[in-house]
């Protein structure tokens, strides 16, 4: 069966720098894309950004351009979302969730990997 | 003015129909987008329902029940999802989505009550 993975919860300082990845399984992993969407304490859902990993494009929310660093490991089928110069505003609930390319079919979802940034 | 625009509640009576809005900015026509609707429950990942362009280009995610639909209205530049015969498990948040200027974008969020 399908599943995606995320690694644990993170705490960090304003300023640094975080990576969570999503571990992915049951399916063949360069079939289909990744996006990260991440959600603030009571708050909607914002899309952070996407990746194929089988061309290794990518594409990125404008208010993250120069933050964000969206990769892959085909050979451990794991996604990766790194996000830089972190803010107290970066404090969230960050979701992989796969989609078949050029489809907003967003059909299986990472678990979630609470962020704090906190001083 | 927000790309996407969703009530922020809606309540309605076991056994009736919700109609759920995602309003598209003035000069954004609906009849263009694919729009795609998500349920969320508190503490879970959001669930993909379905997939809404016109009758003929229109997806239902796997499992999930006939009686949520999506339409549009065209009049009020607007996507729509119907969920009929509500059930107290529908009470969630519910959250629209269309892929515009290379980015996915999501509306605000709908939380529906069953009360």
């Amino acid at each position: 069966q399908v599943q995606l993975v995320q690694s644990g919860a993170e705490v960090k300082k304003p300023g640094a720098s975080v990576k969570v990845s999503c571990k992915a399984s049951g399916y063949t992993f360069t079939s289909y894309d990744f996006n990260w969407v991440r959600q603030a304490t009571g708050q909607g859902l914002e899309w952070v950004g996407w990746m194929s990993p089988n061309s290794g494009n990518t594409g990125y929310a404008q208010k993250f351009q120069g933050r964000i660093t969206i990769t892959s490991d085909t050979s451990i089928t794991t996604a990766y979302m790194e996000l830089s110069s972190l803010r107290s505003e970066d404090t969230a609930v960050y979701y992989c969730a796969r989609n078949a390319p050029s489809s907003g079919i967003f059909d299986y979802w990472g678990q979630g990997t609470p962020v704090t940034v906190s001083s | 003015q927000a790309v996407l625009t969703q009530p922020a509640s809606l309540s309605a009576s076991p056994g009736a129909s919700a109609s759920l809005t995602c309003t598209l900015r003035s000069g954004i026509n609906v009849g263009t987008y694919r729009v795609y609707w998500f349920q969320q429950k508190p503490g879970s990942p959001p669930q993909y329902l379905l997939r809404y362009n016109s009758d003929s280009d229109k997806h239902q995610g796997s499992g999930v029940p006939s009686r949520f639909s999506g339409s549009k209205d065209a009049s009020a530049n607007a996507g729509i999802l119907l969920i009929s015969g509500l059930q107290s498990d529908d009470e969630a948040d519910y959250y629209c989505m269309i892929w515009h200027s290379s980015a996915w974008v999501f509306g605000g969020g709908t939380k529906l009550t069953v009360l």
